[in-house]
């Protein structure tokens, strides 16, 4: 049970370049998060899923395109990169049982655009 | 709009002891949740604690406690006997109303804590 995974861990981007950010879960959870953290700061929304083939705008959506491609996986897209888009970048899921919340994060995956 | 507030950049602590981390939060919702994250150096963001707003009792889970205030709107994290693995910073986290966010987190910016021996 990984829980929350990220691929990659670590990439560098030359600006107006494009890439993917992976992200699965084997939770079974229906609703999947993409943040962003800029250094000394708090997370901030990017894309949200509620459940499998619904998308949505978070906070700051601009320069993003997201694709929840099954229950399992929603992936992050840049298509031209820039150097704001350097950053943390988090994927999550949620859960709420038994009166109780979570939101669990993958690592991260780490992006430095040049 | 939804706010969260952390207004401790930083805060050292000597071993052993507590420590309060504050978190004041602004909505006009009924109906929210507030959540505390650790993330250490490594860079995770790690669980630690959940509160509903219509919960009556404070959370507790192991050594951490969240001390909520609603009137005041305040969901405080408090620490007991620090562990020098406690040096983290700390977020302060509100969920939407649950009928129209599906779980979206509002995150404050955050509290380091410096655990001293």
């Amino acid at each position: 049970n990984a829980g929350v995974t990220q691929t990659p861990k670590f990439q560098v981007l030359k600006t107006g370049q494009s890439m993917t950010l992976q992200c699965a879960q084997d939770m079974n959870h229906n609703s999947m998060y993409w943040y962003r953290q800029d250094p000394g700061m708090g997370l901030r929304l990017i894309y949200y899923s509620a459940s499998e083939g619904t998308t949505d705008k978070g906070e700051v959506p601009n320069g993003y395109n997201v694709s929840r491609l099954n229950k399992r996986e929603f992936s992050l897209r840049l298509e031209s990169a820039a150097p704001s888009q350097t950053s943390v970048y988090f994927c999550a899921t949620w859960t709420f049982s038994g009166g109780r919340e979570t939101q669990y994060f993958g690592p991260g995956t780490r992006l430095l655009v040049l | 709009a939804q706010k969260i507030t952390q207004t401790q950049p930083g805060m050292f602590v000597q071993e052993k002891e507590a420590v309060t981390l504050d978190c004041t939060y602004d909505t006009s919702d009924q109906s929210y949740g507030l959540f505390w994250y650790k993330q250490p150096s490594s860079g995770e963001m790690i669980f630690l604690i959940y509160q509903g707003s219509y919960d009556e009792q404070n959370a507790t889970e192991g050594r951490y406690s969240l001390n909520f205030q609603k009137a005041r709107k305040s969901a405080n994290l408090v620490i007991s006997a620090s562990q020098l693995g406690d040096s983290a910073m700390y977020f302060c986290a509100m969920r939407e109303p649950r009928g129209t966010s599906y779980g979206k987190l509002t995150f404050g910016q955050g509290t380091i804590l410096t655990v001293h021996p």
